[in-house]
Parts: structure tokens; C-alpha cells; sequence
């Protein structure tokens, strides 16, 4: 059974800052893998969706990888901003179910 | 961008009452469609994996008869929670799996806050 698990759970950091979120899942045979964003009481904002076969997606500020053979992906967030406080879940879509982290809740302090 | 809606996006009901969820599909057919639920501060918890026309899947420890789900048609799921109880309180949150999708992305609604009174 796949599990997938996110360091640190909880970051606190100044504006400015550039940051590493991490994620580790147990099976290797995914799909994809993908970033999600959610704000309190809300529901999920894709972020970033990195294909097995990819081994990076970017979308502005944000850059997302992906080694499958180690299990691993990592979140990078670049000049970190206050509306980028938020709860950040690592999903990994297996053959039939996606699994999801139980997050990285990031506060960015002005 | 594919999108997925649910209705409601927030309701309470009493005890003991049932509670219908919808969850569709607006600009692409799902011929899977998901249910998942999430605690307080918890992270999402497949419940069930439904299929257009067919019974749907639950998940281990996921009550059948206590959640039923209809998947009636390609564009809609519906998740009604029967007999509600406070434990039962949570974000519902639906998602859809296009079924031409080459990618397996899936798409997922806005989410429905259950209280149960």
C-alpha cells in the first residue's frame, strides 16, 4: 500500500525566503505525482503535476521535482510571499488511487 | 481548465437525517469519480471509487450503507450520507477523472462542510 509522507509538517518563515518542502512515497510505480495548495476551510488548488516520466515541472515561482527511483519529490518556493501561507499536500497517483500527504502547513510571516 | 463543482458547499442537518451531495462534471465526461473526506487538519481519505453505471468501490472500514453513492451518469456523482451522526461531520471533497484522459489527473471539486447537529 502506498504511503506518502511530507517534511517538515508545520514552517514558519520570513517574507523573502526560499523554501523546500519535501515529500517520500513507498511504491515507485505511480503515474504521476502532484502539488496541491489548500487554504483553511477550502478546498484543493492544483499547483503542479509532475508525470512519471518528468523529472521537473515549474510554474513561476514555484518548482516541483520528481525521483522515482528514490521515492522522493521536493516543492521549491522561491521569494516566498505572505498569501503563500497555506497547507501544502504531495499526492501520488497510483494505478487506481490517489494518495495524499498529510501536508506541509506553511506560514509566511511579513 | 476541466472543472468540477458540488452542491452544497455547506450544510447542517440534524441528527439522524440524510444529507445528498452532488458533485459534477462541467466541461469534460468522468467515467470515474472519486469521494474523499477530510478531518480537521487531517489530510484526504479516499472513500470510494465510483464508475459511471456500476457499483461503486469503497474503501476498507468505509460504511456502504451508510454512504451511499450514485454515479447516474458521466458528468454527475451523488454521495448521501443516511442517518447522519456527529462523528459524520467533515469536508467532502468529489473528484473526477476525465475519461479520455491520456495524463490521470484528476480534477476535483470545491468541497461540501457536512455539521451534523
Amino acid at each position: 500500500k502506498q504511503e506518502v509522507t511530507q517534511i517538515p509538517a508545520a514552517l514558519s518563515v520570513p517574507e523573502g525566503e526560499n523554501l523546500v518542502l519535501n515529500c517520500s512515497f513507498t511504491d515507485s510505480a505511480i503515474y504521476n505525482l502532484q502539488w496541491f495548495r489548500q487554504d483553511p476551510g477550502k478546498g484543493l488548488t492544483s499547483l503542479l503535476l509532475i508525470q512519471s516520466s518528468q523529472r521537473e515541472q515549474t510554474s513561476g515561482r514555484l518548482n516541483a521535482s520528481l525521483d522515482k527511483s528514490s521515492g522522493r519529490s521536493t516543492l521549491y518556493i522561491a521569494a516566498s510571499q505572505p498569501g503563500d501561507s497555506a497547507t501544502y499536500l504531495c499526492a501520488v497517483k497510483g494505478y487506481s488511487t490517489l494518495t495524499f500527504g498529510k501536508g506541509t502547513m506553511l506560514l509566511v510571516s511579513p | 481548465g476541466a472543472v468540477v463543482s458540488q452542491h452544497p458547499s455547506r450544510v447542517i442537518c440534524k441528527s439522524g437525517t440524510s444529507v445528498k451531495i452532488e458533485c459534477r462534471s462541467l466541461d469534460f465526461q468522468a467515467t470515474t469519480m472519486f469521494w474523499y473526506r477530510q478531518f480537521p487538519k487531517q489530510s484526504l481519505m479516499l472513500m470510494a471509487t465510483s464508475n459511471e453505471g456500476s457499483k461503486a468501490t469503497y474503501e476498507q472500514g468505509v460504511e456502504k450503507d451508510k454512504f451511499l453513492i450514485n454515479h447516474a451518469s458521466l458528468t454527475l456523482s451523488t454521495l448521501t450520507v443516511t442517518s447522519a451522526h456527529p462523528e459524520d461531520s467533515s469536508f467532502y471533497i468529489c473528484s473526477a477523472l476525465p475519461g479520455t484522459a491520456s495524463v490521470h489527473e484528476q480534477y476535483f471539486g470545491p468541497g461540501t462542510r457536512l455539521t451534523v447537529t
